[in-house]
């Protein structure tokens, strides 16, 4: 199967502060990415859509110019948590679709993000 | 609006026995995918299934098999001989829309015990 990354994996953050989560697919052109949010013990929550070359459409109650989503190329996009707060700690994900990938997300490993 | 229901929170079962993971699924469109994924403690989902809409036909794959019935709208994901390497959080999913955008249910945490 088709691999995407995530980077960091995990990451510690002062409250305040910027936080920018990487996501790459590797082998393949992601026409399409996904970011999810999970709280610990609960389910994965759709954040935002991204396809390349066009702004991100966030879900319902995601605040947009708080979870900025870049998705420049095929290959990457970045969220970035701005102003990060102890209630945005949380497990994020990113999955990827492509055109070969038969409508088949494939998910990141994620990242644990902790505000202090 | 879709919605997918996993009505058993925890499970916990004896090494060898066989478990069902129950899914039920809400959507007023007629073309939709289904899944499974596996999200052992390192976090990382692991795919397991796809199923369309289209295709009712139940899959076996080794020690899993799923059981999809439009009828009752269930997904149904059984586990044979199950092993303590089993253990995690199963999440059925439902895929919608061009970009087959995907509502997760809740989960159920599966815990097999030697």
């Amino acid at each position: 199967g088709a691999v995407v990354s995530q980077h960091p994996s995990r990451v510690i953050c002062k409250s305040g502060t910027s936080v920018k989560i990487e996501c790459r697919s590797l082998d393949f052109q992601a026409t399409t990415m996904f970011w999810y949010r999970q709280f610990p013990k609960q389910s994965l929550m759709l954040m935002a859509t991204s396809n390349e070359g066009s702004k991100a459409t966030y879900e319902q109650g995601v605040e947009k110019d708080k979870f900025l989503i870049n998705h420049a190329s095929l290959t990457l996009s970045t969220l970035t948590v701005t102003s990060a707060h102890p209630e945005d700690s949380s497990f994020y994900i990113c999955s990827a679709r492509g055109w070969t990938s038969n409508n088949e997300q494939f998910f990141g490993p994620g990242t644990r993000l902790t505000v202090l | 609006a879709q919605k997918v229901t996993q009505a058993q929170t925890e499970i916990s079962v004896v090494e060898k026995e066989d478990v069902t993971l129950d899914c039920v699924y809400e959507t007023r469109d007629t073309t939709y995918y289904l899944f499974w994924y596996k999200q052992p403690p390192s976090g990382e989902l692991v795919f397991l299934i796809r199923r369309n809409s289209f295709d009712e036909q139940n899959e076996i794959s080794g020690r899993y098999s799923w059981n999809f019935q439009k009828s009752t709208s269930s997904f149904n994901f059984t586990i044979t001989a199950s092993q303590v390497v089993d253990s995690a959080v199963y999440f059925c999913a439902l895929g919608l829309g061009s970009n087959y955008k995907l509502t997760f249910g809740k989960g159920t945490l599966l815990t097999v015990n030697p």
